[in-house]
């Protein structure tokens, strides 16, 4: 399988505090992306950083991709209440743009 | 208009029927994808379309089976399914092989096979 793996599973924290989250891959990517899902509903796509960029900023997050080492980190500064979902990576090995991989997931709880 | 909508919410049937899922799109995007995801698991290619011609079958049951009548519409056509064939199914659509690659989902289907 060409699953990533994320970690931590499940991460709780207060709000105000960061979360950081890891994905790491198995395969040579095009690009990779990261996606959220509310409740178990339909996922919303937050960010995409390319094979050839190292560091992308998209308001409160940050997203790192070490393709020596086939890993990215997202990282959601300040968190809020409303940021409590679940955080899947997701990456196109394929260069078709046609076929997305998802990582396993973190469940991210934020606590007033 | 940036919305993926899908149709039923939530549907529960039994193994000897017969039933669609439905999905739409009015962004002019060229790729539409069917995913399966179980509780606490992440979502799993089923079937890619592109240009309204099925590009990609992940070795999906033949009791699943997808339909794209038209670049705005995908179908899912459940007939025969099995009780751990339970689960949310997504559809997504993104402009199309080559293109911009971001997919936007729908709400998903939350079906229950009894």
């Amino acid at each position: 399988s060409q699953q990533g793996e994320e970690d931590p599973q499940a991460l709780s924290i207060q709000e105000g505090e960061n979360a950081t989250m890891n994905c790491s891959y198995k395969t040579s990517i095009n690009n990779l992306q990261w996606y959220r899902q509310n409740s178990g509903r339909g996922l919303v796509h937050l960010i995409l950083i390319r094979s050839n960029e190292r560091e992308k900023h998209s308001g409160r997050l940050r997203v790192t991709l070490d393709t020596s080492k086939k890993s990215s980190s997202l990282l959601i500064t300040a968190s809020r209440a409303a940021d409590t979902a679940s955080y899947f990576c997701a990456t196109d090995f394929t260069g078709t743009a046609s076929k997305l991989t998802f990582g396993t997931g973190t469940r991210l709880q934020v606590t007033l | 208009d940036t919305e993926v909508t899908q149709t039923p919410k939530h549907l529960v049937m039994g193994m000897t029927n017969k039933k669609s899922l439905k999905c739409e799109q009015h962004m002019g995007h060229r790729a539409m994808y069917w995913y399966k995801q179980k509780a606490k698991k992440p979502p799993e290619l089923m079937f890619v379309y592109s240009y309204e011609k099925l590009s990609i079958n992940e070795s999906v049951p033949s009791r699943f089976s997808p339909e794209c009548p038209n670049s705005s519409l995908l179908n899912l056509h459940l007939h025969a399914l099995q009780p751990e064939d339970s689960a949310l199914y997504l559809c997504a659509s993104s402009q199309g092989p080559g293109q911009q690659e971001t997919q936007y989902f729908g709400p998903g289907t939350r079906l229950l096979v009894l």
